[in-house]
């Protein structure tokens, strides 16, 4: 299937940093989403992104589809104890194919 | 509420006794699907289901069973289970292939 290269694999930050993470593919999706999993939980959906070039804020989270289609990244800006948890991109090809997911980004916030 | 159920949250089982993991949905979504989360490797999708009696494998079907014979449940069947299935399973459904998906809380399988 298709990959998606996420990075970093892991963020040590300090609390009311900002924080930037991306996904590159090697091929081109329609859509690309970003979830958030917390511990002993499910993913839960940040932020959709439907529009080459689209910039999409969520708070203090904003998104942006790449215009190529093959990347996409995550900022969160000043970040704070219940930011860490591990942050996953998804690309969809099609409106009618699965999702593929990144292998996550391990966000850990120092006070 | 909306939400995806998954039973049981936690399984040990020994290697080769079948089980089944139940998935619940009570939004309508058309669109189920099953991944599997293990360290290093992320989310890779087993089997999904664009609609009932319609299913299809995944990145990495081999070694379980899906079926969908009514819209909001979708299990998912290991017939003869092995060590290195061990792992976080994750039911999902949306509306559509994609957008929004709603996750479950997942189940902790252990094969012995």
């Amino acid at each position: 299937g298709q990959q998606l290269n996420q990075s970093p694999q892991s963020m040590f930050i300090q609390e009311g940093e900002d924080v930037s993470m991306n996904c590159t593919s090697s091929s081109i999706f329609n859509t690309w989403l970003w979830y958030k999993q917390d511990p002993g939980e499910g993913p839960v959906l940040l932020i959709a992104l439907y529009k080459a070039g689209e910039l999409t804020s969520n708070g203090r989270l904003t998104a942006q589809f790449g215009i190529t289609r093959k990347d996409s990244f995550l900022n969160i800006s000043a970040s704070i104890p219940s930011d860490v948890g591990i942050y996953f991109c998804a690309g969809q090809p099609g409106g009618a194919d699965g999702l593929t997911f990144g292998k996550g980004t391990h966000l850990i916030i120092q006070p | 509420e909306a939400q995806v159920t998954q039973n049981p949250r936690y399984l040990i089982t020994v290697t080769g006794k079948k089980l089944t993991v139940t998935c619940s949905q009570n939004m309508n979504h058309e669109y189920m699907s099953w991944y599997r989360q293990d360290p290093g490797l992320g989310l890779r999708q087993i089997y999904y289901s664009m609609n009932v009696e319609v299913t299809d494998k995944g990145d990495v079907p081999e070694g379980y069973k899906v079926s969908r014979k009514e819209k909001r449940n979708f299990p998912l069947i290991l017939e003869s289970p092995s060590p290195n299935q061990t792992s976080l399973y994750f039911c999902a459904s949306s509306w559509t292939g994609g957008n929004g998906y709603t996750f479950g809380s997942g189940t902790r399988l252990t094969v012995v």
